[in-house]
């Protein structure tokens, strides 16, 4: 079954760029029937989702977030990617990879599995 | 934007039925998905597309969407339910979950 890890620094300071990676394992990002998504839970309080990257690069963004979002993905390593630029003790959360299951014509997607999650944190 | 309003908090006796709303403006024309979160560990899905169980999922779960409100039913509610539950829905291209109900199971 498809698992799914992310990586990266637990720690970044304000104003620099967070960058996560999401490795998938049991299963393949080039498939078409999936998006591949980050979605983030502050300390205590609930989830929000940051946007998703399709195998094709097509990509969707929360608007709250877009203008510091990107994410990318790398079939050649099976894996998709995050970055969030110009941080503040805002963006301090636990961040997760999750697969969507895309469901067309209407957006009946969800999404199964969820990556363990790491938590990072923003300080100087 | 898009609201979808959960109460914070529901508790309910073993063995009894929990019910936990969500409610968002015309919700019963989008599909809605459920998640279970425990202490410590990453969301679970539990229902999607109103009323379908993930896998793995106990019978004891169901799901349903009408009008503004949608709502996960635990029939013979166990301790081991007692979790964050979110319920999540598409609007305007973006993903909103609500705000979550922490099930208590006293």
């Amino acid at each position: 079954q498809v698992q799914l890890q992310e990586s990266g620094p637990g720690l970044v300071k304000p104003s620099e760029t967070l960058s996560l990676t999401c490795t998938v394992s049991g299963g393949s990002v080039s498939s078409g029937r999936y998006y591949w998504s980050w979605i983030r839970q502050p300390p205590g309080k609930g989830l929000e989702w940051i946007g998703y990257i399709s195998y094709s690069g097509t990509s969707n963004y929360n608007p709250s977030l877009k203008s510091r979002v990107t994410i990318s993905v790398d079939t050649s390593k099976n894996q998709f990617s995050l970055k969030l630029s110009s941080v503040t003790a805002a963006d301090t959360a636990v961040y997760y990879c999750v697969r969507e299951t895309v469901v067309v014509p209407a957006p009946g997607d969800w999404f199964d599995p969820w990556g363990q999650g790491t938590l990072v944190t923003v300080s100087s | 934007s898009y609201e979808l309003t959960q109460p914070p908090s529901v508790s309910v006796s073993p063995g009894q039925t929990a019910s936990i709303t969500c409610s968002g403006d015309k919700l019963g024309d989008k599909f809605v998905c459920w998640y279970q979160q425990k202490p410590g560990q990453s969301p679970v899905l539990v229902i999607y597309q109103d009323t379908k169980r993930s896998s793995g999922i106990y019978e004891r779960f169901s799901g349903s969407n009408s009008g503004n409100t949608a709502t996960l039913t635990i029939s013979g509610t166990q301790a081991m339910d007692e979790a964050d539950y979110y319920c999540q829905a598409w609007d305007s291209s973006t993903w909103v979950f609500g705000g979550g109900t922490k099930l208590t199971v006293l």
